[in-house]
């Protein structure tokens, strides 16, 4: 049973900001929206993660909307590196019996 | 200069044999992860450890054991009775369990068994 729904795939012009949707419509008040994303054949990156407000780090800006029921993943200048798999995680931040579930994620495709 | 090791890289081996997986961390985490990835899918925890000298099953033990003797290492076997072992093995480690919601990988390890 999927907490997320993400697109399966997206393409973006490099340098342009690239904007990942994700819905999470039964996101519980405990629970926090996590971003990993995974380069071919690697394993998973940490991007960033947030429960309401806005957030943004080094890698990427986290936009929840106000019910919280869906958010945006932005790359502000996407290169070519950031073709990769992302994936939307909802979960709450102490963990107990809950663990990290990984869906299909989007693939993000940044042409040249 | 720190992270996640995984060795090899490929694996190959024949149907029946057991494999142990190598997972190495150098970060002082607490918790440590396995997680079996198949082409197209998302990842599948198989195994968690809290704590050195403990680990949990997760979502797809069945076939697979693991240890937890070093903070540091936390190797899984892949055994005769794993059904479909070909897959994409992924190790990671967080800080802590409570703060199992930032998780660092390892570069995985490609196991094929014909």
């Amino acid at each position: 049973d999927a907490k997320t729904t993400q697109p399966p795939s997206m393409d973006c012009a490099e340098g342009r900001a690239a904007n990942l949707p994700c819905n999470h419509s039964t996101i519980s008040g405990n629970e926090y929206v996590y971003w990993y994303r995974q380069i071919h054949s690697q394993g998973p990156q940490y991007i960033i993660h947030g429960l309401k407000n806005n957030e943004t780090n080094e890698m990427a800006s986290l936009i929840i909307t106000e019910d919280r029921k869906s958010s945006t993943l932005i790359l502000p200048h996407a290169t070519l590196r950031d073709t990769a798999v992302y994936y939307c995680i909802v979960s709450p931040r102490n963990f107990g019996n809950e663990k990290l579930t990984f869906g299909t994620g989007t693939r993000l495709t940044i042409i040249p | 200069d720190g992270g996640i090791t995984q060795s090899p890289k490929y694996l190959f081996r024949k149907e029946g044999q057991n494999v142990t997986l190598s997972c190495e961390q150098n970060l002082n985490h607490d918790a440590m992860y396995w997680y079996r990835q198949d082409p197209g899918q998302g990842l599948r925890l198989i195994y968690y450890s809290q704590i050195v000298n403990d680990f949990q099953k997760g979502d797809i033990a069945e076939g697979y054991s693991v240890s937890r003797e070093k903070k540091e290492s936390f190797p899984l076997t892949v055994t005769s009775a794993q059904k479909n072992p070909t897959a994409f093995y992924l190790c990671a480690s967080s800080i802590a369990w409570d703060r199992g919601y930032e998780q660092y990988f390892g570069p995985g390890t490609r196991l094929t068994v014909t």
